[in-house]
């Protein structure tokens, strides 16, 4: 059974910019959480959806922002980008409460 | 909001000591997810608690959570190696019906080196 699979793996944007990663769970999860780690912040929650809804979100600005589509595959989307949202950004998928998340290999953004 | 303290940060161990890391919540935990990371790559899951007092066992490593669901261990039992990463403890908050969110939060990880 494939993995969590995110794209592209590596990205180099220009402030100002915006970016669209993409995140295609493990067949069958229908939740999807979206994480950003950097050396300073270590792993902060972005946001969850299940079934095309957004369940949860974390604290950071309106220009973070995603989606989630009927086969449950999950994009994030940023706008503006800033030299500061340099970082690798983890997708998780899920069956639902009380199972495990399974995490992709990640996108590793760089903001010049 | 929930935080997560991890100790210690980092970790050098020789080739075939035990270790422990610890993981304390300053709330009571719905669940408590271990994850080995490998520096720049994805999370890997290691092993899931959700009920106090529970154990649970998967080759050399081993977890526990404590019976107020507070706090947890990770054990490694004569180390190699391919131990060697970054460990992750998450937690998942309790919501009013006995399930988690989606949400993690995360503590800021102990950075075990194993030498041959």
């Amino acid at each position: 059974k494939a993995g969590v699979t995110q794209t592209p793996r590596y990205l180099i944007k220009t402030r100002g910019q915006q970016v669209t990663l993409s995140c295609s769970p493990i067949s069958g999860h229908r939740s999807v959480s979206w994480y950003q780690q950097t050396p300073g912040q270590g792993l902060q929650f972005l946001f969850e959806y299940f079934s095309e809804t957004q369940r949860n979100k974390g604290n950071f600005p309106g220009r973070f922002s995603g989606r989630q589509f009927s086969n449950s595959r999950s994009e994030m989307n940023v706008s503006t980008l800033e030299l500061g949202d340099s970082a690798l950004y983890l997708c998780a998928s899920r069956q639902e409460a009380n199972y495990g998340y399974t995490f992709g290999s990640g996108t590793r953004l760089t903001v010049v | 909001s929930q935080e997560l303290e991890q100790s210690p940060q980092s970790l050098i161990v020789q080739e075939g000591k035990n270790l422990t890391i610890n993981c304390t919540s300053s709330k009571t935990l719905y669940g408590l997810y271990w994850y080995k990371q490998k520096y720049g790559e994805g999370l890997i899951f290691l092993m899931m608690l959700q009920k106090g007092g529970e154990e649970k066992s998967h080759e050399k490593i081993t977890a526990k959570l404590d019976e107020k669901k507070q706090q947890s261990s990770l054990h490694i039992t004569a180390s190699q190696p391919s131990h060697a990463g970054i460990y992750l403890c998450g937690a998942a908050p309790l919501r009013a019906g006995g399930t988690s969110y989606g949400k993690l939060t995360f503590g800021q990880g102990t950075i075990l080196t194993v030498h041959p």
